[in-house]
C-alpha cells in the first residue's frame, strides 16, 4: 500500500537558519502530496501541496517541489521564524479514488529558538 | 465561515469506560474523515463518511470502534471498552472537493 517516510525529528535550529525536512513516499497510483502544519495548541492545517510532477507549492516562505524520479517532496525554507515552530506531516493522497483519503508520514516537530 | 469543530478537545477516561468523541464538520462537506496519532507515530486513517454512508471503514482498529454519522451531518466516533492502546490524538476532518479541513482533534488517554 501507499506510504509515506519522514526524516525523523525533533529539529532544532536558531533563526533565521535553513529548513529542510525530507520526505519520501511509495504509491501505486499517481498521487497528489502534502505538507500540513500543526501549531501548539491548534489543529492540522494545509501547508502546501503538488498534485503532478515538477510542481511545487509554496506558501508563507516553504516550498516544496514533487519529484516523481525520486518519490521525494523535500520541504525547504530559507530562514525559519520562532513561529515556525510546530509539527510538520508530510502526506500523499490518490485523488482517483479517494480525494481526501490521505496517507501521512510520522510527523516531524521543529522547534526555532531566537 | 466555521471549521471543523471537535468535542470534547481532551477525555480521560478509565480501561474499561466508554468515550463518545464528536466532529461538526464544515457546513455543506459530504465528505468526513476520522484519523487517529498514537504514541506520536503518523497519522492512520480510521473510516470515510459520504454524507450519511461509511464509504470506506478499511482503518477501523477493531469491533470497539463505532462511528455514525446520522442525518450527514456531524459525526461521532465511540469507543467501548476503552482500552489503554487506544490513547492518542483522534482528528476529523471534511471535504467537498479537493482539500480536506482538519479539526483541533481530541487528546484522549486512557488510563
Amino acid at each position: 500500500g501507499d506510504s509515506v517516510t519522514q526524516m525523523e525529528g525533533p529539529v532544532t535550529l536558531s533563526e533565521e537558519a535553513c529548513l529542510t525536512i525530507n520526505c519520501t513516499y511509495t504509491a501505486t497510483g499517481y498521487p497528489s502530496l502534502f505538507w500540513y502544519v500543526q501549531y501548539p495548541g491548534e489543529g492540522l492545517q494545509l501547508l502546501l501541496k503538488a498534485t503532478k510532477a515538477d510542481d511545487k507549492g509554496s506558501n508563507k516562505g516553504f516550498e516544496a517541489t514533487y519529484r516523481k524520479e525520486t518519490t521525494s517532496f523535500h520541504l525547504e525554507k530559507g530562514s525559519v521564524q520562532v513561529s515556525d515552530s510546530a509539527v510538520y506531516f508530510c502526506a500523499l493522497s490518490d485523488l482517483g479514488t479517494n480525494a481526501g483519503k490521505s496517507t501521512f508520514g510520522d510527523g516531524t516537530t521543529l522547534t526555532v529558538k531566537p | 465561515e466555521a471549521g471543523v469543530t471537535q468535542f470534547p478537545s481532551h477525555s480521560v477516561i478509565e480501561k474499561g469506560q466508554t468515550v463518545t468523541l464528536r466532529c461538526d464538520p464544515i457546513s455543506g462537506h459530504d465528505n468526513l474523515y476520522w484519523y487517529r496519532r498514537v504514541m506520536g507515530k503518523e497519522i492512520k486513517f480510521l473510516l470515510h463518511f459520504v454524507k450519511e454512508s461509511k464509504q470506506d471503514e478499511s482503518g477501523m482498529p477493531n469491533n470497539r470502534f463505532l462511528a455514525e454519522r446520522t442525518g450527514g451531518t456531524y459525526s461521532t466516533l465511540k469507543v467501548q471498552p476503552a482500552e489503554l492502546e487506544d490513547s492518542g490524538v483522534y482528528f476529523c476532518a471534511s471535504s467537498q472537493h479537493f482539500e480536506a479541513f482538519f479539526g483541533q482533534g481530541t487528546r484522549l488517554t486512557v488510563v
